[in-house]
């Protein structure tokens, strides 16, 4: 069975910093590129970060670009977003997410973990 | 940037009827498109991708439709655990990788 557990959220002052990490299990981490998508209170679904099965190409939403940082650890089965100069409006559930190579959708997802930026 | 507009904001339907949601690209995204659930305090389940195939057991009333710019969502019959809100998805163009629409909530009338 596919599993995504994220944890690492939680309450941090505005400008602070906070990592994320996804467990990933039921499947071969390494041959599936992932992301992370959050989600405001209240509001719709927005993508933050994707990442390369390899690692080697990573993308960022506009938003985030300059603050956020992506990465895994595949023989981890792990998945990470470091986020610093951190904002009130980056408050929300974030979700990791696995897609497959090329044109694919997010198949699975995590349960998600709460970030509160707030002073 | 591709945007996606979803309508309506909100649909109200009565259990047992056919709901009809729409999804408009605002450049072509061929059959790259993906439909989710999200009901409250969940995390999102994908329904529907490739414009039109049910994903891994995801029952036969929803059905998808469309190509390119314009496309549905159709639940044959609402049953009570489909109240929840629906969010379409384009992974045609990226990045950024998934561009997703404003959701559809659909409630109980």
């Amino acid at each position: 069975e596919v599993q995504l557990v994220e944890s690492g959220g939680g309450l941090v002052q505005p400008g602070g910093s906070l990592r994320l990490s996804c467990a990933a299990s039921g499947f071969t981490f390494s041959s599936y590129e992932m992301n992370w998508v959050r989600q405001a209170p209240g509001k719709g679904l927005e993508w933050v970060s994707y990442i390369s099965s390899s690692g080697s190409t990573i993308y960022y939403a506009d938003s985030v670009k300059g603050r956020f940082t992506i990465s895994r650890d595949n023989a981890k089965n792990s998945l990470y977003l470091q986020m610093n100069s951190l904002r009130a409006e980056d408050t929300a559930v974030y979700y990791c997410a696995r897609s497959g190579g090329g044109y694919a959708p997010f198949d699975y997802w995590g349960q998600g973990t709460l970030v509160t930026v707030s002073s | 940037e591709i945007v996606m507009t979803q309508s309506p904001a909100t649909l109200s339907v009565s259990p047992g009827e056919r709901a009809t949601l729409s999804c408009r690209a605002s450049q072509s995204v061929s059959s790259n498109l993906a439909w989710y659930q999200q009901k409250p305090g969940q995390a999102p389940r994908l329904l529907i991708y490739g414009a039109s195939t049910r994903a891994t057991g995801i029952p036969a009333r929803f059905s998808g439709s469309g190509s390119g710019t314009e496309f549905t969502l159709t639940i044959s019959s609402l049953q009570s655990e489909d109240f929840a809100v629906y969010y379409c998805q384009q992974y045609n163009n990226w990045p950024p990788k998934g561009t997703f629409g404003q959701g559809t909530k659909v409630e109980i009338k």
